[in-house]
């Protein structure tokens, strides 16, 4: 139990699905965020949001679209996937924005393929 | 962020045997942290280094933060096959983390 919750944990769709993933996370932490993690790639950074207001997009496909409604609750819509998108996208919290307070908690990831 | 290299990208060792994996970057780093995954798990952060010639010790693991805030290091004595896993560093600069490749270390019992 990492106190952050991600759902489904597997997950195939075609190239014109649209599917959502899911994070919440139990740990009153202010900071969310998704990182995409690719065979023999490091991890890269996707979004960063902190108390609900977006602060980054690494340069991401707008066919990636994050929804942060409340500071528990982070979602990553995908919709017109290509195959290279399939990893594993790892969302994750911190006490509050800012690398100097500390650890991420990383949630036990989304594995996405994409056909 | 800023680039860290990570070597050895892989490593494998007889259980008992040391191991070290290295973090180098060609610029001064304003801090690492160290992270395990376990194979088909997620990242778990093990320490946080700041200040230049920093070193901390969790048991069989030693962190080390080089002098000029270049490099860093993560040894582990005598390993066990609980060890198992890919350890990252990852560069902290403002809220962006930059990982390495990460080094993956299996250990034959």
């Amino acid at each position: 139990e990492t106190g952050v919750t991600q759902t489904p944990r597997h997950l195939v769709m075609g190239m014109t699905n649209k599917k959502s993933l899911k994070c919440e996370q139990h740990l009153g932490h202010n900071a969310m965020y998704w990182y995409k993690q690719s065979a023999k790639k490091p991890l890269e950074l996707m979004f960063v949001y902190s108390l609900e207001e977006r602060v980054e997009n690494n340069s991401v496909p707008s066919r990636f679209s994050p929804e942060c409604p409340n500071s528990s609750h982070l979602f990553l819509h995908l919709h017109t996937l290509q195959p290279e998108d399939s990893a594993l996208y790892l969302c994750a919290s911190s006490q509050v924005l800012g690398v100097m307070s500390g650890e991420l908690f990383f949630g036990e990831g989304s594995r996405l393929t994409v056909l | 962020g800023q680039q860290v290299m990570q070597i050895p990208q892989y490593q494998h060792v007889q259980e008992g045997e040391d191991f070290t994996t290295y973090c180098n970057s060609s610029t001064t780093l304003s801090n690492i942290q160290w992270y395990k995954q376990r194979p088909g798990g997620h990242p778990v952060f093990l320490i946080q280094l700041v200040k230049s010639g920093e070193v901390k010790k969790q048991k069989r693991l030693t962190f080390q933060f080089g002098e000029a805030k270049k490099n860093s290091s993560l040894h582990i004595t005598a390993t066990q096959t609980t060890d198992v896993g890919t350890y990252f560093c990852a560069e902290g600069s403002n809220y962006k983390l930059t990982f390495g490749k990460g080094t993956l270390l299996t250990v034959n019992p």
